[in-house]
Formats: C-alpha cells, structure tokens, sequence
C-alpha cells in the first residue's frame, strides 16, 4: 500500500493562469474525491468518481473547475482562470467498497 | 445541506490526561461518522470511524460515542500523549451516488498535548 499521491506537492501561479493537479489513488481503490481546505477549516468536499464516471459534484465546483478520471485510475483536476480565492490546499481522497477513505497530502496552491 | 459544528476548536491538556472533542450535525440522514487526524503538511488520516446502527466504539486509548436522537457524536481520547498533538477533525457522511459516503467535516480542533 503506497498510499494517495499528489503532485505537485505545492504549485505558485499568478492570477489568471491555468493550473492542474494529479492524483494517484491506492491502486485498488476504485472511488476517487477531490477536496478543498483553506486555513483553518475542515476539508470541502468538491467532486467524486467511481471508476471514470464522475457520479457527484458540489456547487462549489465553479465553471473553472473541470476534473477527470480518464482510464479509472488517476485523476486530474484543472482551474481556468485562477483567482485569489483559489488559494487552498487540494486534496485528493481514494476508497473501495465499504471502506473509509484514505487522503493523500495535498497540493498547495498559491495564486499571486 | 448537512452543517457539522465542532467544539471546542483548541484543547490543551497535560500528558497523561483525558480529551474530549464533541461535534453536532444537522441532517437526520447522515449516517456514517468518521474522525480524522491532520498533522502539519499531511492530509487527514482516519483515526476511527462510526456507524448510525452503533452508539459507541473504542479501540484502545480513543473512543467515539453517537447518540442519533440528539444529533451529536464525541471523540475520547485517554491518556494522551504529545505525540497526540494535531488536529482532529469530525465529519457527517450521507449516502453518494454509488454507494459512497460523502462528508460534510467540522472546522477541527487544535489539540494540545503538554509533556
């Protein structure tokens, strides 16, 4: 079990640029979250997929925002645009059947 | 939608004392209450987890009760160590498309653990 991996583990960008982040689940997990923790808060929850079908997404989830899980096993989550209040950490969360999810580190952003 | 209020939001404790961390949900239909532990620059890792059918669990120094009525579930942790120190997150999960649980967490606790 090599656990939930993101990268990059922090990203600085300038406002108005694009960015994207990568997960890589526990290989047999075939549910896959993203999530979003700004300081001081508890984990937000954004989108959810099981294999490549993404099954829920929140409201929270802007028209900037676009996640993939092309093949069903790593994922992918863009923002266009980006703006100051997309400052957060990203975090990615993996799960089988019946089994509690698992969060990998996270990737900072950091929107100048 | 599901509001989770989690109090308090710092604890500090001396070595070898007691903690307790209470949280109250919203939605009746939650059913699924997980306990997550964030250090600093790592993600939450699950500590332990609850389900709607049971009112309380232990599994060694932490123990979690729910009492459904009231809506309102707590985190025990005994005989704490420093090495306990983090934040401690609680969460409310409802049922997802596919039979997943998706939560709603608290705003965390700050615990503190004195040696």
């Amino acid at each position: 079990d090599t656990g939930v991996s993101q990268n990059p583990r922090h990203k600085i960008t300038k406002r108005g640029q694009n960015v994207t982040f990568r997960c890589d689940p526990i290989s047999e997990h075939n549910r896959l979250y993203w999530y979003r923790q700004t300081l001081g808060q508890g984990p937000e929850f954004l989108t959810y997929f099981q294999n490549e079908a993404q099954l829920e997404k929140s409201r929270l989830l802007s028209d900037r925002f676009s996640a993939e899980r092309p093949k069903g096993s790593f994922s992918t989550l863009e923002i266009q645009r980006t703006e100051q209040g997309d400052s957060a950490m990203y975090l990615c969360a993996s799960s089988s059947r019946n089994q509690p999810q698992h969060f990998g580190d996270g990737t900072r952003l950091s929107i100048l | 939608g599901e509001n989770v209020e989690q109090h308090p939001s710092t604890l500090s404790v001396q070595e070898g004392d007691s903690a307790v961390i209470k949280c109250t949900y919203s939605d009746s239909a939650s059913n699924y209450f997980p306990w997550y532990k964030q250090e600093l620059g790592k993600g939450p890792q699950l500590i332990i987890d609850i389900r709607s059918n049971v009112g309380e669990k232990k599994d060694q120094r932490i123990a979690v009760t729910l009492n459904k009525t009231a809506k309102h579930f707590s985190l025990h942790i005994t005989e704490t160590q420093p090495e306990d120190s983090a934040v401690y997150f609680c969460a409310a999960s409802r049922k997802a498309s596919g039979g997943s649980y998706i939560p709603t967490f608290g705003r965390g606790t700050s615990l503190i653990v004195h040696p």
